[in-house]
């Protein structure tokens, strides 16, 4: 089946304590994308990548860091998160950034 | 800069009217504009891409209409179901390659 894959799909953590998000997809997708999306907002973009080895900054990639290292992979990672990091995460695939497909969103809650 | 206006308040409809949601944008007309599906807690799915070229595009019991006079797109599902009932997002085009400019969505409500 094809999809995107994301865990923890929850995870209270505290402030500090560093963190990984896991992202996979099985479609041979070359574009990847971090979302994170807070109640009124739309979907704001993190980080995205072109393909492997290739990231850029989205809108809000302060306190986040990407890498590519495998075509299939896009982990997050917050170094030191902090309550305002407390929101709904989604990563995204697609050949392009037309028709993304995304993942089922990881719940973070940052004490 | 460019930005993108949902209705923020949930619209209500009786099962099997027509449903129209609306997407208005302020700056430039975007090459493309896309419509996506949300329900609660889950990732939001592709529907339907329209092109700055292409007046209105059509997938079962949806149609996408792009008045770039207006700034506009419609969105309109016909035949409503409560199965229907979800946050619609309008997505289009930041004139970048790989970002996309998103709306905060309208939630709709189809009542039996």
């Amino acid at each position: 089946e094809a999809q995107v894959t994301q865990n923890p799909r929850y995870l209270i953590t505290v402030t500090g304590k560093k963190l990984t998000v896991t992202c996979s997809q099985n479609m041979n997708h070359e574009y990847m994308s971090w979302y994170r999306q807070d109640p009124g907002l739309g979907l704001r973009q993190i980080y995205y990548s072109m393909n492997v080895e290739v990231t850029d900054k989205g809108d809000v990639p302060e306190g986040y860091k990407v890498s590519r290292k495998e075509k299939r992979n896009f982990p997050l990672i917050l170094e030191s998160p902090s309550p305002n990091q407390t929101s709904l995460y989604f990563c995204a695939s697609g050949d392009s950034v037309y028709e993304q497909f995304f993942g089922p969103g990881t719940r973070l809650t940052v004490l | 800069s460019q930005k993108i206006e949902q209705n923020s308040e949930a619209l209500n409809i009786q099962e099997g009217k027509t449903a129209t949601l609306t997407c208005n944008y302020t700056n430039y007309s975007p090459a493309y504009l896309q419509w996506y599906r949300q329900d609660p807690g889950r990732g939001p799915v592709f529907l339907l891409l329209i092109r700055e070229n292409e007046k209105e595009k059509r997938k079962e019991r949806l149609k996408v209409t792009f008045d770039t006079t207006l700034k506009q797109s419609l969105f309109h599902i016909t035949a409503s179901q409560p199965a229907d009932s979800a946050t619609y997002l309008c997505a289009l085009d930041s004139g970048s390659n790989y970002q996309l400019i998103w709306g905060a969505g309208t939630k709709l409500i189809i009542k039996p």
